[in-house]
């Protein structure tokens, strides 16, 4: 079974830090183009970046609001993707879903997400 | 960055109607890659169609996707319990990757 599971979320205080994981499971990670999407509370769907596989390059690509923030890496021995979330801002605030990203076939797998408060 | 539209914000409809949900693109989605995606409270969004029209694995015939450009459609043709969602649209011909804002599919 194709399987994404995240982990590390919870609360943490506006300019702190935080990490986040996504198990992968059930296909080739070290083949797929992985992304992080997060959703704020009552909100639409926001891409944060992503990682493309090592033989695309492994080269990552992060959104305007998070760039320079926020760092996207991976695994590829412990079929883990990660986030590593600094200088953490009030609006960061979100659920935070990890996604396969195909070319083709847009965003088809997503783990269940994990909660990220950013609160003083 | 390419802006999707979504529209209507809500529908609110019957078991068993037709439902037409609209995603407008602020410029052209290169390739017409376009997927749209179900998402019900407390889920994780599911992958409806992308390349838009084509269906996602074990994704049910009466969900539908059409359009080219900037104008594209999910059509559900007749609404079952487990439709009522919100659907979003995203291209992501160009980067960045962009949703539109949801549809909302109530019962009426």
């Amino acid at each position: 079974e194709v399987q994404l599971v995240e982990s590390g979320g919870g609360l943490v205080k506006p300019g702190g830090s935080l990490r986040l994981s996504c198990a992968a499971s059930g296909f080739t990670f070290s083949n797929a183009w992985m992304s992080w999407v997060r959703q704020a509370p009552g909100r639409g769907l926001e891409w944060v970046g992503r990682i493309k596989s090592k033989t695309d390059g492994g080269t990552t690509d992060h959104a305007a609001p998070v760039k320079g923030r926020f760092t996207i890496s991976r695994d590829d021995s412990k079929n883990t993707l990660y986030l590593q979330m600094n200088s953490l801002k009030t609006e960061d605030t979100a659920v935070y879903y990890c996604t396969t990203e195909g070319i083709y076939y847009g965003f088809d797998v997503w783990g269940q997400g994990t909660m990220v408060t950013v609160s003083s | 960055e390419i802006v999707l539209t979504q529209s209507p914000g809500t529908l609110s409809l019957s078991p068993g109607e037709r439902a037409t949900l609209s995603c407008r693109a602020s410029q052209s989605v290169s390739s017409n890659y376009l997927a749209w995606y179900q998402q019900k409270p407390g889920q994780a969004p599911r992958l409806l169609t992308y390349g838009a029209s084509s269906r996602a694995t074990g994704i049910p015939d009466r969900f539908s996707g059409s359009g080219s450009g900037t104008d594209f459609t999910l059509t559900i043709s007749r609404l079952e319990s487990e439709d009522f969602a919100v659907y979003h649209c995203q291209q992501y011909g160009s980067s960045p990757p962009t949703f539109g804002q949801g549809t909302k599919v109530e019962i009426k």
